[in-house]
Formats: C-alpha cells, sequence, structure tokens
C-alpha cells in the first residue's frame, strides 16, 4: 500500500474554494492516473499522464486540472468545484500504458466532500 | 450496451465453498484483463491479471478467460470471511483505457 501515496486522505471544500490533491508513486513507474469513485457507479478515468505527458483527457470539466511535474509526482488542481463532485479520488501508476506492463496499482484515495 | 459488465450482487458465499464471480465485456478486441478486490472504505487492490484464453491459477484464485465468448470470470477456493468485499473486473480497451465494471459486492458466511 505505500506504494502509491495520496494526500490528503480527506478533503472538505466550500465551492469557492481551490485546492490540490496530491499523488506520489514510489515503484519507478512511467505512468500515472486519476480516477473518480462515486457511490454506485463504476471507476471512471479521468487523466492520464506517460512520461510527464498527457496523454488522455476522458471529458473531464475544466474546473479539475491535472499537473504531472515528473513521473513520480501527479497532482489535481481544484477549484469551483459542484456537490456532486463529491467522491473518492484514487490515484494510480504503471509501469508503461500498455501491453503486459499495464497493470496499475492504486494509492489510497482522497475523500472529497464539496459543501 | 455497458463497456464492462458484473452482476452488483450481492453474492453470498458459505465459508469454505467457492465463489465464482463473472465478468462480460464489449470491446472483442481486448487484450488485458484484471481482477481487482475492493474492501469498504479502501482502494482497488490488483488480485489478478490474464492474458490469454484459459485458466491463471494463483493460490486460492482462478481466473479464466474465454475472448470468443468476452468473457471473464474468477473463482475463489476455500472462501474465507476475509474474502468478503467487492470485486472490479476491469478491461484494457485501449493503450490508456482501462475500463471497470461496477463490481460485486461478495459475502462469505461463517
Amino acid at each position: 500500500e505505500t506504494g502509491v501515496t495520496q494526500t490528503p486522505r480527506h478533503l472538505v471544500m466550500g465551492m469557492t474554494n481551490k485546492k490540490s490533491l496530491k499523488c506520489e508513486q514510489h515503484l519507478g513507474h512511467n505512468a500515472m492516473y486519476w480516477y473518480k469513485q462515486s457511490a454506485k457507479k463504476p471507476l471512471e478515468l479521468m487523466f492520464v499522464y506517460s512520461l510527464e505527458e498527457r496523454v488522455e483527457n476522458n471529458s473531464v470539466p475544466s474546473r479539475f486540472s491535472p499537473e504531472c511535474p515528473n513521473s513520480s509526482h501527479l497532482f489535481l488542481h481544484l477549484h469551483t468545484l459542484q456537490p456532486e463532485d463529491s467522491a473518492l479520488y484514487l490515484c494510480a501508476s504503471s509501469q508503461e500504458i500498455g501491453g503486459a506492463n499495464y497493470e496499475q496499482y492504486f494509492g489510497p484515495g482522497t475523500r472529497l466532500t464539496v459543501t | 450496451q455497458k463497456e464492462v459488465e458484473q452482476n452488483s450482487g450481492p453474492l453470498s458465499v458459505p465459508e469454505g465453498a467457492i465463489a465464482s464471480l463473472n465478468c462480460t465485456y464489449s470491446d472483442r478486441g481486448s487484450q488485458s484483463f484484471f481482477w481487482y478486490r475492493q474492501y469498504s472504505g479502501k482502494s482497488p487492490e490488483l488480485i489478478m491479471s490474464i492474458y490469454s484464453n484459459g485458466d491463471k491459477e494463483d493460490g486460492r484464485f482462478t481466473a479464466q478467460l474465454n475472448k470468443a465468448s468476452q468473457y471473464v470470470s474468477l473463482l475463489i477456493r476455500d472462501s474465507q470471511p476475509s474474502d468478503s468485499a467487492t470485486y472490479l473486473c476491469a478491461v484494457n480497451m485501449g493503450a490508456q483505457k482501462l475500463v471497470f465494471g461496477q463490481g460485486t459486492r461478495l459475502t462469505i458466511n461463517p
């Protein structure tokens, strides 16, 4: 579980706040991902980065802004969120973005509540 | 049609029995398949990956893949109460797209 870490683990924010979620992987992987997990819905892929380059933006609203300064760190910047954005936000990493090295490993997640 | 479908359950299995979890997927070209276990309040944990038709065994877990039928399953032998969790099926549909099913909630009854 310490291979991928996320901070904070819990976050409560108002709709006018700006906050950031942080993810760090210690596995030497080249790809990192942000997912959203809401109650009663499947995991939704938000963003994919490979070697710090964004390769997938899954129609995510602009109030979510990712940043990947290097292959070990990933951020999700949040601003003017809506209550329906309340969810568990999960970071994951994999060795590569395809092939046999595509196994993704998840961090513990950030439980976000928007009030 | 959902891209990855699982029976949401709950699936209730007596301790010591075999739990069978099923998953179907829509993309016939998919090549990589994964099973994750998620305990309540925790993040998904990878337990099995399978890439070729047939069976793959790891301890009490066996993954089965049938690409012609677009079907992947997970068998858990000698089920334990600690196996009670939600099991997520995930399918690689393209280089960057891992699509998850809604998950099957499994309960092992002592």
